[in-house]
């Protein structure tokens, strides 16, 4: 079994709708959770960074973490085509040690319609 | 501009052949590491560095390596031990204190001819 579990889509919305995009993990230690987002042939570049529980803001864009149930979110309200991109969660258990590993989800493919 | 540049964007091998890839980074970051994404595996971590002239294997490092002599650099060699070497390749850095986020270059697209 994967430590991050994310469903891989694709998901295709229309322009204006609210989008939600999930993933699950196994291991209890992951403190540090971050989206990325990678448009086609190009590298991941960071959306949303958060520690522990709770939720954080940025524009169109929420994070959500849930450690009790092992779950984080990322919502995008308004999406637009421009969003159309893969969307990656990535977990970190600590900071300095073992080199502060990322571990990434598979990604999932969204698409948004005009 | 500061970032990661990862040269070149697409690379072709040949059987036998080893390939190395470039990663430049002007961040002034001390960690490096090297990412191989295939589809529908995400991101797996084939090696990395916190320091010049240390590095350490990561989940898929057979049939590759690496070097870290300068704080700015941090090559792959993609070797012809590496039988599916078709992927692409992400370089990513990060400050060494105060922060998990790490930044990535372009890729290079590597395939086999």
């Amino acid at each position: 079994q994967k430590e991050v579990e994310q469903d891989p889509g694709p998901l295709s919305v229309p322009e204006g709708a609210i989008v939600s995009l999930n993933c699950t993990y196994s291991n209890s230690a992951f403190q540090y959770f971050m989206w990325y987002r990678q448009y086609s042939r190009k590298g991941p570049e960071l959306l949303m960074y958060t520690y522990s529980s709770g939720n954080k803001e940025d524009g169109r864009f929420t994070a959500q973490v849930d450690k009790s149930s092992k779950y984080i979110s990322l919502f995008i309200r308004d999406s637009q085509p421009s969003d159309s991109a893969t969307y990656l969660c990535a977990m970190s258990a600590v900071r300095e040690t073992s080199g502060s590993r990322l571990t990434f989800g598979e990604g999932t493919q969204l698409t948004v319609n005009p | 501009d500061g970032g990661i540049t990862q040269s070149p964007k697409y690379l072709f091998r040949k059987e036998g052949q080893n390939v190395t890839l470039s990663c430049e980074q002007n961040l002034n970051h001390d960690a490096m590491y090297w990412y191989r994404q295939d589809p529908g595996q995400g991101l797996r971590l084939i090696y990395y560095s916190q320091i010049v002239n240390d590095f350490q294997k990561g989940d898929i490092a057979e049939g590759y390596s690496v070097s870290r002599e300068k704080k700015e650099s941090f090559p792959l060699t993609v070797t012809s031990a590496q039988k599916n070497p078709t992927a692409f390749y992400l370089c990513a850095s990060r400050r060494r204190a105060g922060s998990n986020i790490q930044y990535f270059g372009a890729g290079t697209r590597l395939s086999v001819l």
